[in-house]
């Protein structure tokens, strides 16, 4: 079963301090995508990440991928308030014919308090 | 550049009544997905779309969910007769090429009653 399984779902940090998104795949996916959805917004796209060992860094997030231990990680450096929001990670299926599909996580809640 | 447009925002109707959604993808993206979230299933593929043409409509709950592709503009997504289960928010979603990242357009936060 395809399963994209994301940890912690919930998030609570204090300003300044750092943490660690973990995102677990299942398959021998190319590219993991991470995005972004604030309260009754749409989904942002963070960062694509095309092949084992990238890592990618915007501001205070950044993502890494091990495709070898099916695992990519977003880590937050001295977060701040507007951080605060939730945060998917995707596989893309890459067999048979379904090659457009993501398999998306169930999201962490990040909610970073002063 | 304007984004993925998605209407209505906002839908309000009564079970059994008929629902269209619908979607402009991106100029120049040939693929175009519908996408449904709720607390409790969070975030869902309905159909995906390759050039107009549907690839795969697994991710459609039943045949009470249709969805179109007239033209590379526009796509709609049709639910008839609407079931109170049928509330929540309904993306669009279009990429160039399968592989590349996805843009969503805002949703259409949908209300069955």
């Amino acid at each position: 079963e395809l399963k994209v399984e994301q940890n912690p779902l919930f998030l609570s940090m204090q300003e300044g301090k750092n943490y660690t998104i973990y995102c677990n795949y299942s398959t021998t996916s190319d590219r993991l995508y991470w995005y972004r959805q604030d309260p009754g917004k749409s989904l942002e796209s963070l960062f694509v990440l095309l092949s084992n060992g990238a890592v990618k860094q915007e501001g205070r997030l950044m993502a890494s991928l091990d495709t070898k231990a099916r695992l990519s990680t977003l880590h937050i450096t001295a977060a701040v308030h507007d951080l605060s929001a939730t945060y998917f990670c995707a596989e893309r299926m890459n067999y048979g014919g379904s090659q457009g599909n993501l398999i998306f996580g169930k999201g962490t809640k990040l909610s970073v308090k002063p | 550049d304007a984004g993925v447009i998605q209407s209505p925002r906002h839908e309000v109707t009564e079970m059994g009544q008929e629902v269209t959604l619908r979607c402009k993808p991106i100029s120049g993206h040939d693929y175009l997905f519908w996408y449904r979230q709720t607390m409790m299933r969070g975030l869902e593929l309905l159909i995906y779309f390759n050039n107009n043409v549907p690839i795969d409509d697994s991710g459609m709950p039943e045949d009470r969910f249709s969805a179109k592709m007239p033209n590379a503009s526009f796509s709609t997504l049709k639910i008839q007769p609407s079931e109170p289960r049928d509330s929540a928010v309904y993306f669009c979603a279009s990429s160039r090429q399968g592989y590349n990242e996805q843009f969503f357009g805002p949703g259409t936060r949908l209300t069955v009653l």
